[in-house]
């Protein structure tokens, strides 16, 4: 089975400044997905990037971008310019591309990392 | 397109109790999935629906949770009869299908507390 582990239970950054969240993820499958969930107090999961595993490009989103090392099985985020509104747990979670019965697309989720933005 | 919904937003019982929760889907999504969120954890898979079937119920603690999904659209999820340790979020979440590159879409959850 899949595991994802984030290892900063807290983080905090400076507004404005960038700042880098871990995660490291356990599998044995070649073709994934990854991914890095955002929730705010309303508890809604939204999602922020989205990284397949054959693309060795890094993926970026305005102002979030990731570091995806497949051979060591690294995934982490970092948030460039950080806003007050970036404040949240986020959640690193792997997807694998099982295609059918159980497993088929689930979304398997680290323990999250909570992030604060000092004004 | 409209979200998730989910209700009731917060929940307060005694153990021993019985509670469900509902989830609408956005229309036109085939794949429901239930998540229960523990507190300083990430959310984990209870059930995953494809239409109105069962695709995978193998984490769902099945002598007192059930799950259902009339007609292939709105789900409920019962506990019955509640513990302490169920206190948690559950979250329910949507996709148009199993296919890869299908996003999901996720409610605001209910929040049970079990006293």
């Amino acid at each position: 089975a899949q595991t994802v582990t984030q290892s900063q239970p807290e983080m905090s950054v400076q507004e404005a400044e960038t700042v880098t969240l871990s995660c490291t993820y356990d599998t044995s499958e070649s073709d994934y997905y990854l991914f890095w969930y955002k929730q705010p107090p309303s508890r809604q999961m939204i999602l922020v990037i989205r990284q397949e595993a054959y693309k060795q490009q890094n993926a970026t989103e305005n102002r979030f971008s990731v570091n995806f090392q497949k051979a060591a099985k690294s995934f982490s985020l970092k948030i460039s310019d950080s806003q007050l509104g970036d404040a949240a747990m986020y959640f690193c979670a792997y997807r694998s591309k099982i295609t059918s019965g159980a497993g088929s697309y689930q979304l398997t989720f680290g323990k999250g990392t909570k992030l604060s933005v000092i004004p | 397109e409209a979200g998730v919904a989910q209700s009731p937003r917060y929940k307060i019982i005694e153990k021993r109790q019985s509670v469900a929760f509902w989830c609408n889907p956005i229309s036109g999504h085939a794949t429901l999935y239930w998540y229960q969120q523990i507190l300083g954890q990430g959310p984990k898979l209870l059930i995953q629906f494809q239409n109105n079937g069962v695709v995978d119920d193998s984490q769902l603690p099945k002598d007192r949770f059930s799950a259902e999904r009339l007609k292939g659209v709105d789900s409920t999820l019962k506990i019955q009869p509640a513990k302490l340790e169920d206190s948690a979020v559950y979250l329910c979440a949507s996709r148009r299908g199993q296919g890869g590159t299908y996003g999901y879409t996720f409610g605001s959850g209910t929040r049970l507390t079990v006293v």
